[in-house]
């Protein structure tokens, strides 16, 4: 299947420091990545759409200035934790839909996601 | 909005099949889905059907849809240990973005 690729899978920070979190569709072209956040024991909650080329669509209660999503090119989106804080901690996974096949199932493809731990 | 409802924990002895179940709300729904995740890790797809189908096998796997009473399961036959993760299950339809239920943790032990 396709490959999603998320970097780094571990980053620790201090409080107040911006971080940046890559995602690569390796294999195919993602017109559209979306960005979710796992709380421990908890499902994945949805944080923004992000479509190539344009501006991310937030989910209501998600700070667009604390989480900015850029998706530059077909194969690239990313994520800024900016000024973050410890209740940022979090793991956060991206995914993408690619086009032919998986875009008629709606399947998505997820990266493996990124334990970021703010001190 | 739209709501998944999963059971969170199920305990299985290898060899054993296991069946996970899932209940959702959204009648508009087109997949469904089962995702699983290992520790750590990201979402694996496993396997997924159209809201038309009432049965899916993939060799172990079997997914049976209740779209009546919109519930969803999904059965392990010949359960291992290495089956040992969280299933999610999701829907949509087709190009919006999934729903997730809140995972089932299944514990297979030898």
């Amino acid at each position: 299947g396709a490959v999603v690729s998320q970097h780094p899978s571990r980053v620790i920070c201090k409080s107040g420091t911006s971080v940046k979190i890559e995602c690569r569709s390796l294999d195919f072209q993602a017109t559209t990545m979306f960005w979710y956040r796992q709380f421990p024991k908890k499902s994945l909650m949805l944080m923004a759409t992000s479509n190539e080329g344009s501006k991310a669509t937030y989910e209501q209660g998600v700070e667009k200035d604390k989480f900015l999503i850029n998706h530059a090119s077909l194969t690239l989106s990313t994520l800024t934790v900016t000024s973050a804080h410890p209740e940022d901690s979090s793991f956060y996974i991206c995914s993408a839909r690619g086009s032919g096949g998986s875009a008629n199932t709606g399947e998505l493809f997820f990266g493996e996601g990124s334990r970021l731990t703010v001190l | 909005g739209e709501d998944v409802e999963q059971s969170l924990f199920l305990s299985v002895r290898e060899g054993d099949s296991s069946v996970i179940n899932c209940t959702y709300t959204d009648s508009s729904s087109t997949y469904l889905y089962w995702y699983k995740q290992e520790p750590g890790a990201g979402l694996q797809l496993l396997t997924y059907i159209f809201s038309n189908m009432d049965m899916k096998q993939d060799q172990r796997l079997t997914v049976l849809l209740n779209k009546k009473d919109k519930h969803l399961s999904l059965r392990i036959a010949d359960t291992q240990t290495g089956d040992s993760a969280i299933y999610f299950c999701a829907e949509n339809e087709g190009y919006s973005t999934l729903t997730f239920g809140k995972g089932t943790m299944l514990l297979v032990s030898p």
